[in-house]
């Protein structure tokens, strides 16, 4: 069964840091999707990575994914407070549409 | 362009009581699914639906639980007896054709409290 793993699930930083958020899975895929969800609020699709060494960035965030160490990361670049929200990795489970989430990662950027 | 939109936004009914969430994808979308969360967990699948067919349900927790899809437009997702353990978020989402590749679109939620 495909499990997939977030660390942390907590962040707590300070505006301007650089941190990155980490996404293991446990059988091959070559579709994940990172999302946002502000609280009380829709998830936000971010990123599609559908490919070994896809990389891309939006603003301030940048993934990637690994497919050979079953791995995403998510970084983020001098955070601001906007970026304060939950995100979630989620796997394509067999490429069938049914995606495994990960447990979120709660990010608090601190003034 | 309208969102996936979901109705009622929250519902709170007793147990053993009946409740039917709504779902609307975005228009022209063949593929809709069915998400919940409960919790402190996380987000599980719970079906998909490829127009008006149930493509993979394999994640309805069990028979109280009622998914249909007429004519291949909005979702109802029926509970019927409503338990204390099924208390989370309903999250429905859609994308577009038959190539399961397009990323997902989810709606807002449905937060359901059983008491």
């Amino acid at each position: 069964e495909l499990k997939v793993e977030q660390n942390p699930l907590f962040l707590s930083m300070q505006e301007g840091k650089n941190y990155t958020i980490y996404c293991n899975y446990s059988t091959t895929s070559d579709r994940l999707y990172w999302y946002r969800q502000d609280p009380g609020k829709s998830l936000e699709s971010l990123f599609v990575l559908l490919s070994n060494g896809a990389v891309k960035q939006e603003g301030r965030l940048m993934a990637s994914l690994d497919t050979k160490a079953r791995l995403s990361t998510l970084h983020i670049t001098a955070a601001v407070h906007d970026l304060s929200a939950t995100y979630f990795c989620a796997v394509d489970s067999g490429n069938t549409g049914k995606l495994i989430f990960g447990q979120g990662t709660t990010l608090q950027v601190k003034p | 362009e309208a969102g996936v939109t979901q109705f009622p936004s929250h519902s709170v009914i007793e147990k053993g009581q009946t409740v039917t969430l709504r779902c609307d994808p975005i228009s022209g979308h063949d593929n809709l699914y069915w998400y919940r969360r409960v919790m402190g967990k996380e987000i599980k699948f719970l079906l998909h639906f490829v127009k008006e067919s149930k493509q993979d349900e394999s994640g309805m927790p069990n028979n109280r639980f009622l998914a249909e899809r007429t004519g291949g437009t909005y979702s109802t997702l029926k509970v019927q007896p409503a338990e204390l353990e099924d208390s989370g978020v309903y999250f429905c989402a859609s994308s577009f054709g038959r190539n399961i590749a397009y990323e997902q679109y989810f709606g807002p939620g449905t937060r359901l409290t059983v008491t």
